[in-house]
C-alpha cells in the first residue's frame, strides 16, 4: 500500500463547478498535511496547509480526519486557471507526496 | 529574492557519465533537498540537509551524492548515469523543522540514453 495516496483523475469538470478530491494516507504518526499545487511542466507550489479543524482559503477548503486518515481538498467556482495537478502531502518524519490528481476546468 | 534556482534547466546524458546538477536558495533557509519526480508519480525525496556540512539520505539516494558547503548551495551529483535516473529533479528548501512549508525550484529534467 501507498503512503500517500490519491485518485489520479483527470477531473474534467465545467466553469464554476465544485469539485472535490481526497487523498488517504497510512502512518497513523502523520503529523503536518498540506496541498500543493504543480502546473504542467512546472515546480510544485504550496496552496494551502491543512489543519484539525477544517480551514478555508477563499473558494478552497480543505479537511482533515485523523481517524480515518484522509484529507480533502473542495474548491467551489471552478475557473479555468485551476486546471493543474493536485499533490497530497503528508510529514511525519519526512514529506511524504501522493502522485498527483489532475484536474482539467473547461469553459 | 530569486528564491530557488536550479542549472541546468535540461540536459542528456550517456550511461555511464557523470553531472553535477546545481541548486541555490537567497532565502537563508537551513534545510535543503533533492527530490526527483517520474511521470505519474509523486516526489520522492533523494537527500536532504539541515545544514551547511549536514547531510543524510533520504528515501531514493542510490546513485547520488550530496555536499552542503554553504548554506546557500545543495549540488547533486550523478556519479555513473543509468536510464532509471532519467526523471525531473527538483530543489527545495525551508527554513527550519523538515515538515515545514518547502519551496521548490523549476527543476532539471534529465534524459539518459
Amino acid at each position: 500500500r501507498k503512503e500517500v495516496e490519491q485518485d489520479p483523475g483527470p477531473f474534467n469538470v465545467p466553469e464554476g463547478a465544485t469539485v472535490a478530491f481526497n487523498c488517504t494516507y497510512s502512518n497513523s504518526a502523520s503529523q503536518s498535511f498540506f496541498w500543493y499545487r504543480q502546473d504542467c511542466r512546472k515546480e510544485p507550489k504550496l496552496l494551502m496547509s491543512v489543519y484539525s479543524s477544517g480551514n478555508e482559503d477563499g473558494r478552497f477548503t480543505a479537511q482533515l480526519n485523523r481517524a480515518s486518515q484522509y484529507i480533502s481538498l473542495l474548491i467551489r467556482d471552478s475557473k479555468l486557471s485551476d486546471s493543474a495537478t493536485y499533490l497530497c502531502v503528508v510529514s511525519s518524519n519526512d514529506m511524504r507526496f501522493g502522485a498527483g490528481t489532475r484536474l482539467t476546468v473547461k469553459p | 529574492n530569486a528564491g530557488v534556482t536550479q542549472t541546468p534547466k535540461f540536459r542528456i546524458l550517456k550511461i555511464g557519465q557523470s553531472m553535477t546538477l546545481q541548486c541555490a536558495q537567497d532565502m537563508n533557509h537551513n534545510y535543503m533537498y533533492w527530490y526527483r519526480q517520474d511521470p505519474g508519480m509523486g516526489l520522492k525525496l533523494i537527500y536532504y540537509s539541515v545544514g551547511a556540512g549536514i547531510t543524510d539520505k533520504g528515501e531514493v539516494p542510490n546513485g547520488y551524492n550530496v555536499s552542503r558547503s554553504t548554506t546557500e548551495d545543495f549540488p547533486l551529483r550523478l556519479e555513473l548515469a543509468a536510464p532509471s535516473q532519467t526523471s525531473v529533479y527538483f530543489c527545495a528548501s525551508s527554513y527550519r523543522i523538515r515538515e515545514e512549508t518547502q519551496y521548490f525550484g523549476p527543476g532539471t529534467r534529465l534524459l539518459v540514453l
